[in-house]
């Protein structure tokens, strides 16, 4: 079936630094990826829409400047938490749709330092 | 008011018994159901899709309360095995394709 793969899983950086984390469609192209936050114990919240070849679309309350994503290929989505601080340490997450079934990448575990 | 909310638990059973979870959902314009199962720190893995006239898997039946707006999935003979996080999912009002995530309800199966 489907895979999404995603890259660091595990992270840690410094505060101040940036990080970038990929997520990539290992055998089928995805015009549309999603990516997600989860901070312990609470749900999976949608972070931003990640579109092929033009802007994303950052759900309300998430900095656009501050979480860069990048979706330059049909396969390949990336996002880049940039001036990183403690507070975003977190399970960051990517997922994308094959036909109807929606699948999820292994998800990064970032630390700020 | 939360868009998904479900019971935290954590929900401690026995192997063997039946439990059963629940979830409610805010807007009534939501087309697409699922429950999602999570084991910790892993990503959320789809266990069903929930029909308006109920579906089963095995040992899981999920059911849909459109009317209510309401969800719920029972599990059948617990096993071990099936401790995670059981997460309720619907799609968003902007379309199938954005989901809408419930914090999860915990459930801890003992030997």
């Amino acid at each position: 079936g489907a895979v999404v793969s995603q890259h660091p899983s595990r992270v840690i950086c410094k505060s101040g630094t940036s990080v970038k984390i990929e997520c990539r469609s290992l055998d089928f192209q995805a015009t549309t990826m999603f990516w997600y936050r989860q901070f312990p114990k609470q749900s999976l919240m949608l972070m931003a829409t990640s579109n092929e070849g033009s802007k994303a679309t950052y759900e309300q309350g998430v900095e656009k400047d501050k979480f860069l994503i990048n979706h330059a290929s049909l396969t390949l989505s990336t996002l880049t938490v940039t001036s990183a601080h403690p507070e975003d340490s977190s399970f960051y997450i990517c997922s994308a749709y094959s036909g109807n079934t929606i699948y999820f990448g292994e998800g990064s575990w970032l630390t700020v330092v | 008011r939360k868009e998904v909310e479900q019971d935290p638990g954590p929900f401690n059973v026995p192997e063997g018994a039946t439990v059963a979870f629940n979830c409610t959902y805010s807007n009534s314009a939501s087309q697409s159901f699922f429950w999602y199962r999570q084991d910790c720190r892993k990503e959320p893995k789809l266990l069903m899709s929930v029909y308006s006239s109920g579906n089963e898997d095995g040992r899981f039946t999920a059911q849909l309360n459109r009317a209510s707006q309401y969800i719920s999935l029972l599990i059948r003979d617990s096993k071990l095995s099936d401790s995670a996080t059981y997460l309720c999912v619907v799609s968003g009002n902007t379309g199938f394709q954005k989901l809408v995530f419930g914090t999860g309800t915990r459930l801890l199966v003992s030997p």
